[in-house]
């Protein structure tokens, strides 16, 4: 049973190149979830999908675009790293009911240089 | 506008005491509040939550408790144990289910021998 598996661990990039965070699950969770961490900041919510096909945005959205085009997968792309983006970020998912709580990958640490 | 607040950053508890983390909250909408724990280098875990129409919830050594007047929220820890020692996010929703959490930034929890 994995659970949520975010891929890579690790990534250093330089400021304007692009990447894809990946994020994948194997609990059918219809909701999946992409936060940050930073320091002092707590976790904040980047973007949001209820379902495949339909995604929405967080607290901190911009820089960031996302797609759910099947219910496992939900990528999180930087289409021009910015300092700023320095940060860990983690992906979560859950059930639709009301009271489901979200399970979280373990994390992508990122640095921009 | 931190609209969920742990301003409390750190907390050090003597072994088998008792751990209180607070969390307020400013946004009246939120109805349904959790608690996560989170070890370095993994994702955050589920450990506790309470929905807004009960002002307690227990949970083994973990208690929840809600203040809706005051808008606080507590965590106690009863006994504190080593292997509590983690950092502790506070989280709110608004719609009862859990697809946009809010979280606070977090208190570093350390129990020592």
């Amino acid at each position: 049973n994995a659970g949520v598996t975010q891929t890579p661990k690790f990534q250093v990039l330089k400021t304007g190149q692009s990447m894809t965070l990946q994020c994948a699950q194997d609990m059918n969770h219809e909701y999946m979830s992409w936060y940050r961490q930073d320091p002092g900041m707590g976790l904040r919510l980047i973007h949001y999908s209820v379902g495949a096909g339909i995604t929405d945005q967080g607290e901190v959205p911009n820089g960031y675009n996302v797609s759910r085009s099947t219910t496992e997968d939900f990528p999180l792309r930087l289409l021009s790293a910015a300092p700023s983006q320095t940060s860990v970020y983690f992906c979560a998912s859950s059930y639709s009911n009301a009271g489901s709580t979200q399970h979280f990958g373990d994390g992508t640490r990122l640095s921009i240089l | 506008d931190q609209q969920v607040k742990q301003n409390s950053p750190s907390l050090s508890v003597q072994e088998g005491r008792i751990s209180i983390l607070n969390c307020d909250y400013t946004n009246s909408m939120f109805d349904y509040f959790l608690w996560y724990k989170k070890y370095p280098a993994e994702g955050p875990t589920f450990l506790i939550s309470i929905s807004s129409i009960k002002d307690k919830n227990e949970d083994g050594r973990f208690t929840v408790f809600l203040n809706k007047s005051a808008k606080h929220l507590s965590l106690h820890i009863v006994p504190s144990q080593p292997g509590d020692s983690a950092v502790y996010f506070c989280a709110a929703s608004a719609t009862g289910n859990t697809d946009k959490l809010i979280f606070g930034t977090g208190t570093r929890l350390q129990v020592f021998p």
